[in-house]
């Protein structure tokens, strides 16, 4: 089955610094990849996305891109603010449309 | 955008009893739907693949036996925890699949329910 490999698990940066999330996937079928935001005892929120016909996608200080012959991609937040703070999830869709995760980043952002 | 509910948000309950929770897909019609695990401090574990009107597609290691799940309309899906145990405490998350809005493959996930065995 797809496996999902998520870097770093913490990850601390002061506020205005980028962040950089990376993941890789084992399922060449997999065509889309997107990444959800929790907070604690909360659901998982979508915050971006990306499909396998794209290479690069920008959403205000949320960009994703994919490489898809080297099957990893990765999340970039610029501008990091103290409310970026939370946990990070990848996924990737297998082919029966469910989400296999990566094991999560803990994003601290600091003032 | 497209809401998942969930039902109930917490649920307390002794050894042996059975659980129900409930996912709706409250403006959309969801032909599949999912059902997820969540320990504290670990990432989602996919239980099973919920299809309307027929059956689930549990992953390997998943007791179906154990956790029943039923889909019985375009907007509902069910989890039943059967003799539930203290190691089936876990905070149980669903999703929806929305595929009305050009195809984009979207899943919306349900608030969650925090299930405690006592």
């Amino acid at each position: 089955g797809e496996n999902v490999e998520q870097h770093p698990s913490t990850l601390s940066v002061q506020e205005g610094d980028s962040a950089v999330i990376k993941c890789t996937y084992s399922d060449s079928a997999s065509n889309y990849f997107p990444w959800y935001k929790q907070e604690l005892g909360k659901r998982p929120q979508l915050i971006i996305d990306i499909r396998s016909n794209v290479g690069e996608k920008k959403d205000q200080r949320i960009a994703v891109t994919l490489n898809k012959t080297a099957k990893h991609f990765s999340l970039h937040i610029t501008e990091t603010q103290p409310e970026d703070s939370a946990v990070y999830f990848c996924a990737a869709e297998n082919s029966g449309y469910a989400l296999n995760f990566g094991k999560g980043t803990s994003l601290l952002v600091t003032p | 955008g497209a809401v998942v509910s969930q039902h109930p948000s917490r649920v307390i309950c002794k050894s042996g009893t059975s659980v129900k929770i409930e996912c709706r897909s409250l403006d959309f019609q969801a032909t599949t739907m999912f059902w997820y695990r969540q320990f504290p401090k670990k990432s989602l574990m996919l239980m099973a693949t919920s299809n309307e009107g027929s059956k689930a597609t549990y992953e390997q290691g998943v007791e179906k036996d154990k956790f029943l799940i039923n889909h019985a309309s375009l907007t509902l899906s069910t989890l039943t925890v059967t003799s539930a145990h203290p190691e089936d405490s876990s905070f149980y998350i669903c999703s929806a699949r929305d595929v009305t809005s050009g195809g984009t493959d979207t899943q919306y996930f349900g608030p969650g329910t925090r299930l405690t065995v006592l």
